[in-house]
């Protein structure tokens, strides 16, 4: 079974700080995503990558930077963090193949910031 | 640009009744499309896909869809609601024409079954 993990199911951080969201698959997925979830609006795409050290702006990227060192794990970062970032965060992991569409979800962190 | 557009954020139905879930898509070329479902507090998981095949698509749990380009939709629909397929699902279409490219979601439609 794939496997998606997200470094935590909680999160509550003050305006400013900076606050990290950790990542790791387990199915040697070449291409990893993170999203935000907001009610009626969806998922929306933050950054992308498809390889180590290489990332991509989604739809929403201002605001967060992410990194990839190793190629299990993706850190999405929240440099400083304004209550407008409070959200449900999504992780997902997929192969660089015909199956690509298939993305494998993380059960997502939620995050407050007061 | 690609998009997809879930016509009801909400829908109700009663145990045993049809379910219909409506989603128009907005493509410059043949798309692919798909349909994820979100249950509470768990992850989103790939409940069908269509890739230019054949135009009526099967998923799990008993759910389909049907690609119809005249009409520009990808409506999911299941004869007969169960009290397990309350949960939110999402429309889902590729950026581009090409394996490799990100997903667009929709906005998402929960579904909620009566007893």
């Amino acid at each position: 079974d794939v496997k998606v993990t997200q470094s935590s199911r909680y999160l509550v951080k003050r305006t400013g700080e900076k606050v990290f969201l950790e990542c790791v698959q387990d199915m040697d997925h070449e291409n990893m995503f993170w999203y935000r979830q907001d009610p009626g609006l969806g998922l929306r795409l933050i950054y992308f990558s498809y390889d180590v050290k290489m990332k991509e702006k989604g739809d929403i990227p201002e605001g967060y930077s992410v990194s990839r060192e190793k190629k299990e794990r993706f850190s999405l970062i929240l440099e400083s963090a304004s209550t407008n970032q409070t959200s449900m965060y999504l992780c997902a992991s997929s192969f660089q193949t015909v199956r690509a569409y298939e993305q494998y979800f993380g059960p997502g962190t939620r995050l407050t910031v007061t | 640009a690609q998009s997809v557009t879930q016509l009801d954020s909400h829908v109700s139905v009663s145990e045993g009744t049809p379910v219909l879930l409506r989603c128009n898509y907005s493509s410059s070329y043949s798309p692919s499309l798909f349909w994820y479902v979100q249950h509470p507090n768990k992850g989103l998981q790939l409940l069908l896909k269509y890739t230019s095949a054949a135009t009526l698509v099967k998923g799990i749990n008993g759910f389909e869809a049907e690609f119809k380009k005249s009409e520009t939709s990808f409506h999911l629909t299941k004869p007969s609601a169960h009290m397990s397929d309350a949960a939110e699902y999402f429309c889902v279409v590729s950026r581009a024409n090409s394996g490799n490219t990100p997903l667009v979601f929709g906005k998402g439609t929960r579904l909620s079954v009566i007893a």
